[in-house]
């Protein structure tokens, strides 16, 4: 089955760092999204991206984070100055067309801020 | 606004048992849609078994069935002849039909643990 894949697996960054997540949604995906998990608290929405342009983000998501689909592959999120509530686990998501289609995870990117 | 809430922060079941995971929603919207995903300790998101809210059947998809009352709000997971690959932790979500991200609201978790 095609998978959401999401590179690296663990970040370890120093605090004000910029960071970038990569993530390579499914081919013929057309939705993309992150989400972030702090430990031990519940899976939070970020930001989604449709059409080449963020369609919803969330009060989480700042004038710190940034997300691009630079190519036809790659969806990335950039944080330009981590502070140490940063530290997560990140999820990028995708989906096809269609409101009730499911959404496919990635393994996620352990990132560590210190 | 939408709001998951799953009450069970942690929950035993002995293999080859049933197993139900309570999850409660609050929505204004009239259409809507509900989740489960399966996370193991190694961290991913899978996904187990989608309901729409106008659909009049109860979705099944294997060992999975959600037990959906929409009069109560309710759509809880019901995991047959549990396995030891089992012990995960299951959430709840919900996409709710007025965000134009159709992005999901996550409730807290529930974390099973299957007995041998």
């Amino acid at each position: 089955e095609p998978e959401v894949t999401q590179t690296p697996s663990h970040q370890v960054t120093q605090m004000g760092q910029e960071v970038i997540l990569r993530c390579v949604p499914i081919s013929n995906h057309l939705y993309f999204y992150w989400y972030r998990q702090i430990l031990g608290q519940k899976v939070e929405f970020l930001v989604s991206f449709y059409n080449n342009e963020i369609s919803e983000k969330s009060e989480i998501f700042d004038d710190q984070f940034s997300v691009e689909r630079p190519d036809g592959s790659n969806f990335t999120l950039k944080i330009r100055s981590t502070k140490l509530e940063d530290s997560a686990m990140y999820f990028c998501a995708s989906r096809v067309q269609g409101r009730d289609e499911k959404l496919f995870f990635g393994s996620g990117t352990q990132l560590s801020v210190l | 606004a939408q709001k998951i809430t799953q009450t069970q922060p942690g929950m035993f079941v002995q293999e080859k048992e049933a197993v139900t995971l309570d999850c409660t929603y609050d929505t204004s919207d009239q259409s809507y849609g509900l989740f489960w995903y399966k996370q193991p300790s190694s961290g991913e998101m899978i996904f187990l078994i989608y309901q729409g809210s106008y659909d009049e059947q109860n979705a099944t998809e294997g060992r999975y069935s959600l037990n959906f009352q929409k009069a109560r709000k309710s759509a809880n997971l019901v995991i047959s002849a549990s396995q030891l690959g089992d012990s995960a932790m299951y959430f709840c979500a919900m996409r709710g039909n007025n965000n134009a991200g159709n992005m999901l609201t996550f409730g807290g978790g529930t974390r099973l643990m299957v007995k041998p």
